[in-house]
């Protein structure tokens, strides 16, 4: 089956910063999703982005498919950004997602 | 936006009991609803493929007759964890296609059951 890896594992930030997370998944897929898990566990949408660059106030993701990874740029960092952020990749014709290990991000104020 | 919901969002039970979960597409119609368990501080693992009107797809290594899956209709999916263990103790959450309004494949995730078993 696909492999989707992400990394950091873990990040740790001072409030302002910005960061990156990379997702690589290991076959081509049609589907790829960057969820934000809140600390009551809760899976919010951030980006449906298959292929491509978009952007959504202080978060932006970029997909290059040929290339098989993605990027989530998170810039000017707060506290509530806290949690693990998920890439989850997908492909066929149900939909059924492959969830990478996520990566756990701490702000500090 | 869609939402998905979840119930109960917390459970505890003794062993041997059955527990059954609701997952329901507040605001769209779901042919596919999805099941996931995550253990803490783990990835979501994909448990079954539910689909409205038929026989939910299990995933390799998920027990069908443990983890009884229902989709009864488009907007209800039930997950019952059968005579459950301590080792079932778990967070389960549940997600769904909306084909209407979605953006492409987008997944919409219910807020999670967490059951812990006695």
């Amino acid at each position: 089956g696909i492999q989707v890896e992400q990394s950091p594992p873990d990040l740790i930030l001072q409030e302002g910063a910005n960061s990156t997370l990379r997702c690589n998944f290991s076959d081509s897929v049609n589907n790829l999703q960057w969820f934000h898990q809140n600390p009551w566990g809760q899976l919010i949408n951030l980006f449906y982005i298959p292929s491509g660059t978009k952007q959504n106030g202080r978060l932006s993701a970029t997909t290059v498919a040929t290339e098989r990874y993605s990027l989530l740029y998170i810039s000017s960092s707060q506290t509530t950004d806290s949690g693990v952020y998920f890439c989850a990749v997908g492909r066929g014709s149900q939909g059924n997602l492959i969830f990478g290990k996520g990566t756990k991000l701490s702000v500090k104020p | 936006g869609a939402v998905v919901s979840q119930h109960p969002s917390r459970v505890i039970c003794k062993s041997g009991t059955s527990v059954k979960i609701e997952c329901r597409s507040l605001d769209f119609q779901a042919t596919t609803m999805f099941w996931y368990r995550q253990f803490p501080k783990k990835s979501l693992m994909l448990m079954a493929t539910s689909n409205e009107g038929s026989k939910a797809t299990y995933e390799q290594g998920v027990e069908k007759d443990k983890f009884l899956i229902n989709h009864a209709s488009l907007t209800l999916s039930t997950l019952t964890v059968t005579s459950a263990h301590p080792e079932d103790s778990s967070f389960y959450i549940c997600s769904a296609r909306d084909p209407q309004t979605g953006v492409g494949e987008t997944q919409y995730f219910g807020p999670g059951t967490r059951l812990l078993v006695l």
